[in-house]
């Protein structure tokens, strides 16, 4: 079973434009988590999707928005970027019905904003 | 989610049993212990989680004291490939743990050849 994949893996961009980054979770999983990674802050994590619907929030700026689609990809877009939203962005999906966390993890995307 | 405390570092034998402790004084009663890990570069990868009863997988086994206070990961023979990034993390089921999982700093487990 093929596991969780995120698009693009390395990203540049400049301050103040926008910036989307995708996930595809793994077939039949129909969570997805969005997490940002810092080398000052750690692993945060920024929402979570479920049947197309935020399920959860963490603390971040509106600028940090989100959506799923029907087939259970997901998208997370920063608008205005800053210098310190540089970071590598993780997605994760875990099963329909897990009463529990147990988060299949991506690869990452690593966005640089110059 | 209930707050965790992990030593920033640990060393261990190739070949030699890893124990990683953690410490969740102020875990609820309905509350799951997670271990994940994080090799450089990757994203994190879960290894086991339980409620009260020690459990033991393909991976690793979680011991979790009676009181549920603390907990210990165990990797019984360490690879150099062990070395990783070890994050215990506290968190309910559902309501407002939905998807979320709150990383502390972790442990970074070295295994020497």
């Amino acid at each position: 079973k093929a596991g969780v994949t995120q698009t693009p893996r390395y990203l540049i961009k400049t301050r103040g434009q926008q910036v989307t980054l995708s996930c595809s979770p793994i077939s039949g999983h129909r969570s997805v988590s969005w997490y940002q990674q810092t080398p000052g802050q750690g692993l945060q994590f920024l929402f979570e999707y479920f049947s197309e619907t935020q399920r959860n929030k963490g603390n971040f700026p509106g600028r940090f928005s989100g959506r799923q689609f029907s087939n259970s990809r997901s998208e997370m877009n920063v608008s205005t970027l800053e210098l310190g939203d540089s970071a590598l962005y993780l997605c994760a999906s875990q099963r329909q019905g897990s009463s529990y966390n147990e988060q299949f993890f991506g690869p990452g995307t690593r966005l640089t904003v110059l | 989610d209930a707050k965790t405390t992990q030593p920033p570092s640990m060393d261990c034998a190739e070949g030699r049993a890893a124990n990683l402790p953690c410490n969740h004084s102020t875990i609820s009663g309905n509350e799951y212990v997670y271990w994940y890990r994080q090799i450089h570069s990757q994203g994190p990868q879960y290894i086991i989680h339980g409620l009260k009863n020690n459990e033991t997988n393909e991976m690793a086994s979680l011991i979790i004291t009676e009181d549920r206070k603390s907990s210990t990961l165990i990797l019984p023979h360490a690879t150099l490939r062990d070395t990783a990034v070890y994050y215990c993390i506290v968190s309910g089921a559902g309501g407002t743990s939905y998807g979320k999982l709150t990383f502390g700093q972790g442990t970074i487990l070295t295994v020497h050849p």
